[in-house]
């Protein structure tokens, strides 16, 4: 029933390591989003997906690379590891695209719960 | 440039209204939004408005925009224990196909 799903939901790892973060939407929306909050709670967006496409991409090192092998899925994979990632990352979603109108409006996973030592 | 600032922290008692709010700088925004995140948890959509309204008003939420001043604020009516969450405010223009989110407000409701 979960509309915009994560896993996993916590992640502990050491510095230097490579993990994936997975996302999964089943509303049926064209566009997704992964957005990083640090521990002041402060969101900003990383990424974002249109139809498998890539049309957002922050300022973000390279060693983060998202994958969305479908419309309804956007994983995020993490490189070397370090200890500055540790944040929650949100994975979010939405009807369309730069359209007017609530069809645009965002709605947000869980949280990924990364802590890197 | 965009940049979305809210007050830190806001404590009332069970039963009073709640004010949250937040101020932008992007006179392009189309649409802002309110989002309630609980402790340990993901955010939730509240409400949103497009920017050619003044004001909104769901069950216990009113939204109130003064474009002007570009000042947005949440009234929570009857605030409840339940209420307690960190609020943010969120902005979406035209020219970005992302919402830049406010620094959030963390609100304690006291029985």
């Amino acid at each position: 029933d979960t509309a915009v799903s994560q896993t996993p939901k916590y992640l502990v790892t050491q510095m230097g390591n490579d993990k994936s973060i997975k996302c999964e939407q089943n509303l049926g929306h064209d566009t997704m989003y992964w957005y990083k909050q640090d521990s002041k709670k402060f969101l900003k967006i990383m990424f974002s997906y249109n139809n498998k496409e890539l049309i957002i991409n922050e300022t973000v090192p390279n060693r983060f690379s998202p994958k969305s092998p479908d419309k309804a899925h956007l994983n995020l994979h993490i490189n070397s590891l370090e200890l500055g990632d540790s944040a929650v990352y949100f994975c979010a979603s939405s009807q369309d695209l730069g359209r007017a109108g609530a069809r645009e409006t965002q709605y947000f996973g869980p949280g990924t719960r990364l802590l890197v030592l | 440039g965009e940049d979305v600032e809210q007050s830190l922290f806001l404590s009332v008692r069970e039963g009073d209204s709640s004010v949250i709010n937040c101020t932008y700088t992007d006179s392009s925004s189309t649409y802002l939004y309110w989002y309630k995140q609980e402790p340990g948890a993901g955010l939730q959509l509240l409400t949103y408005i497009f920017s050619n309204m003044d004001m909104k008003q769901d069950q216990r939420l009113t939204v109130l925009l003064n474009k002007k001043d570009k000042h947005l604020s949440l009234r929570i009516a009857d605030t409840q224990t339940g209420d307690s969450a960190i609020y943010f405010c969120a902005e979406r223009n035209t020219g970005f196909q992302k919402l830049v989110f406010g620094t959030g407000t963390r609100l304690l409701v006291s029985p």
